[in-house]
């Protein structure tokens, strides 16, 4: 059973402050990592999708960083807002024609 | 991006009792998908509702418990049957769009919550 790992669980943040938590997955027969943020009421959006070990992608104040050789991603987000609570999916799919797996989540809540 | 709509958006329900949620997608796609995350817990995979045929269920789940229409390409229902406050979760439905490149991301719907009483 292929698992997807994500800690911490919950994070609570003071605002401007920069935060990052951390994605685990298999490392074996990796295809790609996707990120998503999931506002409550609203659909999960993509955020990134990484196919390449040392991958770094960038969008506004989060990015991302992939290590395929260890199995981790990590997500940063630099100088949060209120904006940014959230939960953030990563989600696994070991081959293209494989359902993608899902880690649980980190739920993440910015302190005005 | 697709547009994708869900009814209803949130429901309370009686145990012992039936509900349907209709996903409405703005273009035709092959394959549809619908989703769960119980508190706590990952977005899990229910099926695979595929136009035509019938749908493809994810080990744990069997279609007597959810039924799932697909009567075209670009509807699909899931009815959680005979429910239990375990079924208490959100129900998303989902496609895959390609992102531009080799790898296609999941798009979803906003999501049904539901409360089993």
């Amino acid at each position: 059973i292929l698992n997807v790992e994500q800690s911490p669980q919950s994070l609570h943040v003071q605002e401007g402050d920069s935060t990052n938590f951390t994605c685990s997955f298999p490392s074996s027969n990796f295809y790609a990592l996707h990120w998503y943020r999931w506002e409550t009421a609203k659909s999960p959006e993509a955020l990134f999708v990484m196919t390449l070990n040392g991958d770094e992608k960038k969008k506004g104040r989060i990015s991302a960083t992939l290590n395929t050789k260890e199995g981790y991603s990590y997500l940063y987000i630099k100088g949060s807002q209120p904006e940014d609570s959230a939960t953030y999916l990563c989600a696994f799919p070991p081959s293209s024609a494989s359902k993608i797996i899902f880690g649980s989540g980190t739920r993440l809540s910015i302190r005005p | 991006s697709a547009v994708i709509s869900q009814k209803p958006s949130r429901d309370i329900c009686q145990r012992g009792t039936s509900l349907t949620i209709q996903c409405q997608v703005d273009s035709q796609v092959t394959m549809m998908f619908w989703y769960r995350q119980q508190p706590g817990q990952s977005l899990t995979l229910i099926a695979t509702a595929n136009q035509g045929s019938e749908a493809t269920y994810e080990s744990g789940f069997v279609i007597d418990k959810f039924p799932i229409s697909r009567p075209n390409l670009t509807f699909s229902t899931l009815t959680v049957s005979n429910m239990s406050p375990e079924d208490s979760s959100i129900y998303l439905c989902s496609l895959i769009g390609l992102a531009g490149g080799l790898v296609d991301t999941q798009y979803f719907g906003p999501g049904t919550r539901l409360t089993v009483l």
